[in-house]
This record gives structure tokens, sequence and C-alpha cells, in this order.
């Protein structure tokens, strides 16, 4: 299994403003994503980090408004850019463990980051 | 494309057992994921079938049917801790196991 810790766990924020999360896993990890998960809704793919290099975002998310960095195989950060009450959210870290884990794509979470945009 | 189904919300008593039902429609099929996720809280891992049949873990059960395309979870002697939002999700076209589609999850009321 993976240990996945987030902060902030949560925060209100101004319009206009950017926020940046923190994702640490306990564990060396192949996998890291970034979820959003908006109230009443199914958890959204935002796009996978990838260590070393540009993040692969999925349809409808783009850089600038979503920057993501994974400087080692352990963590990562989302950067949420200009926010807007659109934005208001939880923000889920997740990634895949080790193991069985690793080939069935189980995956593990990060307690998640509530924002509020005002 | 992918697209999967589940009732919104459920209700049940404690003690009881309650069977939550999944369908999904995929190009390809690499197996089907149950999670767990309390409100407030983060999702967690219950089930993994990519066989046909019934698995047993305590007093949760998942099952699946390929040529269905259906899955359910069963939970049995119900207890309030049980009361959240239980999400099926299945891997896309490609087999790509790490990018999991997910349902809209079925939000379980357990009451006394």
């Amino acid at each position: 299994s993976a240990v996945i810790s987030q902060k902030p766990s949560r925060d209100i924020c101004q319009r206009g403003t950017s926020l940046t999360i923190q994702c640490q896993v306990d564990s060396q990890v192949t996998m890291m994503f970034w979820y959003r998960q908006q109230p009443g809704q199914s958890l959204t793919l935002i796009a996978t980090a990838n260590q070393g290099s540009e993040a692969t975002y999925e349809s409808g998310f783009v850089i600038d408004k979503f920057p993501i960095s994974r400087p080692n195989l352990t963590f990562s950060t989302l950067t949420v850019s200009n926010m807007s009450p659109e934005d208001s959210s939880i923000y889920l870290c997740s990634a895949t463990g080790s193991g069985r884990a690793r080939y069935t794509g189980e995956l593990f979470f990060g307690e998640g980051s509530r924002l509020t945009v005002l | 494309g992918q697209n999967i189904d589940q009732p919104t919300e459920m209700t049940a008593t404690e003690g009881a057992i309650v069977q939550i039902n999944c369908t999904y429609q995929t190009s390809g099929f690499n197996g089907l994921f149950w999670y767990q996720q309390h409100a407030g809280e983060a999702p967690t891992f219950l089930s993994y079938n990519v066989l046909d049949g019934l698995e047993e873990k305590g007093r949760f059960s998942s099952f699946l049917s390929r040529s269905k395309g259906y899955s359910y979870l069963l939970l049995k002697e119900l207890q309030m801790k049980d009361s959240a939002s239980y999400l099926c999700a299945v891997p896309p076209r490609g087999g790509n196991n790490r990018k999991l589609i997910w349902g809209l999850g079925t939000s379980l009321a357990v009451n006394p």
C-alpha cells in the first residue's frame, strides 16, 4: 500500500489568486495523478504527474490553469491558478502502489484538499 | 465510448443486506474496481474483479459478469459506519489500468 499526505486539507481563497497543493507519498511510486471531485460529481482526472517532465493533461485541463510538478518519485504539487468560484472543489492526489496493486491498477488517495473560492 | 451507470442513492437498515449495482460499457475489459468513500474522506479500495463470479471478502462481496457488463457490490450485516458513497470504476480503452473511468457513485444511507 501507499500512504499519501496532502496539504492543505482545506482553504478559502479569493478570486484571482493561486494556490499550490502538495502531495507526499511514503514510498516510491510509479504513477501519480491529480483528480478533482466537485460536489455531487464523480472523480475527474486532471492529469498524470510525470517525474522530471511535463504532466499529461486530460481533455479540458491545461497547464496554464493547473501547473503540476513532480521533482521525484514521492512528491508532487498541483497549482490552481487564477481561481474562480467554479474551481471550488476537492482536489485529490492519488498514486499506484507496489506489488499486486501495481498490476491491477489499484489507486491510493490522499485525504483531499477542499478549496472554496469566494 | 466508456460509460458507467450506478444508482444515485440507496437506503438500508442496520443489520440488513444491500446490493449496489453497476453496469458498464467498454471497448475491451481490464477489470472493475469498487471503492468506498466516506463523506469528506478519500476513496479507499474495496475490490477488484477481472474474472466472472463472486469474490467474498468479509462482509463485502463483489460480483462480475463480463458478458452482461454488470457488477454488484454486496454488503452484509450492515453497520452504521457503512454509510458512504460506493464508486464503481473501470480502466479505459487501451487497458491503461491507472487511468480509471469512474461512476458517479452510489450514496448509501444505513439507518438504525
